[in-house]
């Protein structure tokens, strides 16, 4: 069973268009995150939820809009796409009350902007 | 606000002998601090953490780390490595009094030789 799951695995896209990036975790936990990591591998946190509440809104263009619907789900659309956008996206999840903190997280999207 | 610090680039080590990676983290009152690997084209997996409790931490695949207060460290072991183990090492720190931002090192590569 997947624990977090994202779709697409790889998107390729032009300058402008806008796409999203859907993610579900099936762990029961209350908080999900949406990460972007670099083409040197640095790890950036871009928003976190907990409870479908946003609680996280880290310094990104306002072209990225996150949505959760749900406890479980959290997607990611992106408007007006970037050259510099073209990057890793993780999504995570974790359980923010008790000892299990840890984050788990999903394959990632690899997102080219061409 | 909180950081981690992975000072070296990339560990290479052979095959059987001990692998370390070093992990200083700077954080108002007490951390929870994490380890993470990353293969290639994958998401991150956790590896173990410390919330508090017996400072030497047991984690999956034969690592462990200890937590050391006073030198502000959580280095990552493992007694005999393996070539399976090479991989991008991630350490990670949260303020147990902030919201759940967790900050990430740059991370490691580890290289194991045979």
């Amino acid at each position: 069973d997947t624990a977090v799951s994202q779709t697409p695995k790889y998107l390729v896209t032009q300058m402008g268009n806008d796409k999203s990036i859907k993610c579900e975790q099936n762990l029961g936990h209350d908080t999900m995150y949406w990460y972007k990591q670099d083409s040197k591998k640095f790890l950036k946190i871009m928003f976190s939820y907990n409870n479908k509440e946003l609680i996280i809104n880290e310094t990104v263009p306002n072209r990225f809009s996150p949505k959760s619907p749900d406890k479980a789900h959290l997607n990611l659309h992106i408007n007006s796409l970037e050259l510099g956008d073209s990057a890793v996206y993780f999504c995570a999840s974790s359980q923010e009350t008790g000892l299990r903190q840890e984050q788990y997280f999903g394959p990632g999207t690899r997102l080219t902007v061409t | 606000a909180q950081s981690v610090a992975q000072p070296e680039d990339q560990v290479n080590v052979a095959e059987g002998n001990p692998l370390t990676v070093k992990c200083t983290y700077s954080v108002s009152g007490n951390p929870y601090l994490f380890w993470y690997v990353q293969y290639p084209n994958r998401g991150l997996q956790f590896l173990l953490k410390y919330i508090t409790g017996d400072n030497l931490v047991k984690g999956s695949y034969g690592f462990e780390a200890e937590f050391n207060k006073s030198q502000t460290s959580f280095h990552l072991k493992k007694p005999s490595a393996l070539v399976s183990d090479s991989a991008l090492y991630f350490c990670a720190v949260r303020d147990p009094y902030g919201n759940n931002r967790l900050a990430f090192g740059k991370g490691n590569q580890v290289v194991v030789i045979p």
